[in-house]
């Protein structure tokens, strides 16, 4: 079953924060996050694995509650180069990786 | 998503043609993924495969779509007949191993861009 992300669309402007959501009726094996420019493909932000774990990327970073079945992604003094669509992925069965229908960001100077 | 190689990146094809979509993994990688992603929508699972051996089959179509990997050569994603509906962009991702914390991230590869006629 699908992941839920919430918004489905932010506009910030540059230096701004934002914060993405993805919630799962299942139970989380594991997170995966993505982020997808227009026409290209998919690139890999972080994976978290077990409840608890945070990570960071630069100025992105993102936290795992296990016991929510909810994984949050947080972008802080955003800049122009974040614009995209991310995309939670929640591991299913340690098998296959479903996908949330995505959060576009926008990004204005 | 570097070294997970696709092609063709575009294709067009007439109704009632077949489509055929080619993954190479990244070096090292035995697990491959096919996902379809239709205009301005999320990212489809379809087919989960090792070599000569599919997994998960559970997203894709019942008739007309078909996925191999075999033994030697890349993956192959087939679609027969193809309609209108089938236009999108279908995405191969590759991973060492679903399950393992250091083998756990999955790369995608470019793309294909299937237009139907």
């Amino acid at each position: 079953q699908q992941p839920v992300q919430s918004p489905q669309a932010v506009i910030l402007r540059e230096g701004e924060d934002a914060v993405i959501n993805c919630s799962s009726s299942k139970a989380l094996y594991s997170v995966h996050w993505y982020r997808q420019k227009h026409g290209e493909a998919p690139v890999f932000l972080m994976i978290l694995l077990k409840g608890g774990e945070q990570k960071g990327h630069e100025k992105i970073s993102a936290s795992f509650n296990e016991k929510k079945q909810q994984s949050s992604l947080y972008l802080t003094a955003s800049q122009l180069s974040y614009s995209g669509t991310y995309f939670c992925g929640t591991g299913e069965g340690a098998q296959k990786l479903v996908f949330g229908q995505g959060t576009r960001l926008t990004i204005n100077p | 998503n570097a070294g997970v190689m696709q092609n063709p990146r575009h294709l067009v094809r007439r109704r009632g043609q077949e489509a055929r979509l080619r993954c190479s993994p990244m070096k090292g990688h035995s697990h491959v993924y096919w996902y379809r992603q239709l205009p301005e929508e999320g990212l489809k699972f379809m087919v989960y495969l090792q070599k000569e051996n599919i997994i998960d089959e559970s997203g894709m179509p019942k008739e007309r779509f078909s996925a191999e990997f075999p033994k030697e050569g890349p993956s192959i994603l087939r679609i027969q007949q193809v309609v209108r509906g089938d236009s999108a962009a279908y995405f191969c991702a590759s991973s060492r191993m679903m399950g393992q914390p250091s083998g756990n991230t999955i790369y995608f590869g470019e793309g294909s861009w299937l237009t139907v006629v």
